[in-house]
């Protein structure tokens, strides 16, 4: 069965520091990933998304960036945070239109709460 | 205005009422989900669906293609089913299009 891992659960980092959010999937390949940030109270906003290795767009500029450095792994980092960064951050997955058994549904990790001081 | 529009933003209820919760949308879709994200903010698919009706226990969705309109209901709600419901749009080119979510409370 496919499963996503997401960590860490929970992060506390000072303005200016870097950072790193990793999730992995796993019982499928090449699946579409996704970075999502909900701030307190309100929506999704898709930060990223990634359809194959290397292959990352960006659907709002800001101060993070985002790699798939392998197929079932995807990484949302930041080199110097901002207070605005704080936020919940949500990796999901998603079978390719191209897939085979393309059930379309959408799989999300337990999320990274991020708090920026 | 926003391409995906829930309804109502906020429910309270008490324990054992039907609950229904709607989500209207202005494009063409490929797909609609709705989705539960618990207070500690995971998510879990409910639905995928682009035409009809699909049940799952007590939770019943339904759309209408030709309105743009889906409903997601609760019957014989329990305050567990307290949480934040969404409902996202898969459009013609396989984007997702999020509403900003029903907060639901069951009340015992």
């Amino acid at each position: 069965s496919q499963t996503i891992h997401q960590w860490p659960a929970t992060l506390v980092q000072p303005v200016g520091s870097p950072l790193s959010l990793e999730c992995t999937v796993e019982g499928t390949s090449n699946p579409n990933l996704y970075w999502y940030r909900q701030a307190a109270g309100r929506g999704l906003q898709l930060l990223f998304y990634s359809v194959g290795i290397g292959q990352i767009s960006s659907e709002v500029p800001q101060n993070l960036s985002a790699s798939r450095p392998q197929d079932r792994q995807f990484i949302l980092s930041s080199k110097k945070l901002l207070l605005s960064d704080s936020g919940f951050y949500l990796c999901a997955w998603t079978l390719g239109v191209a897939g085979g058994t393309n059930t379309g549904e959408l799989f999300f990790g337990e999320g990274s709460r991020l708090t920026v001081l | 205005k926003n391409e995906v529009e829930q309804s109502p933003q906020n429910l309270t209820a008490q324990e054992g009422e039907f609950i229904t919760i709607n989500c209207s949308y202005s494009v063409g879709i490929s797909a609609l989900h709705w989705l539960q994200q618990h207070p500690g903010g995971g998510i879990v698919s409910l639905f995928m669906l682009s035409s009809g009706k699909k049940k799952h226990g007590r939770l019943i969705a339904t759309i209408n293609i030709q309105e743009k309109h889906s409903s997601l209901h609760i019957t014989a709600s329990h305050p567990r089913d307290s949480a934040v419901y969404i409902c996202a749009v898969k459009d013609s080119n396989y984007q997702l299009i999020w509403g900003a979510g029903t907060k639901l409370i069951i009340k015992p």
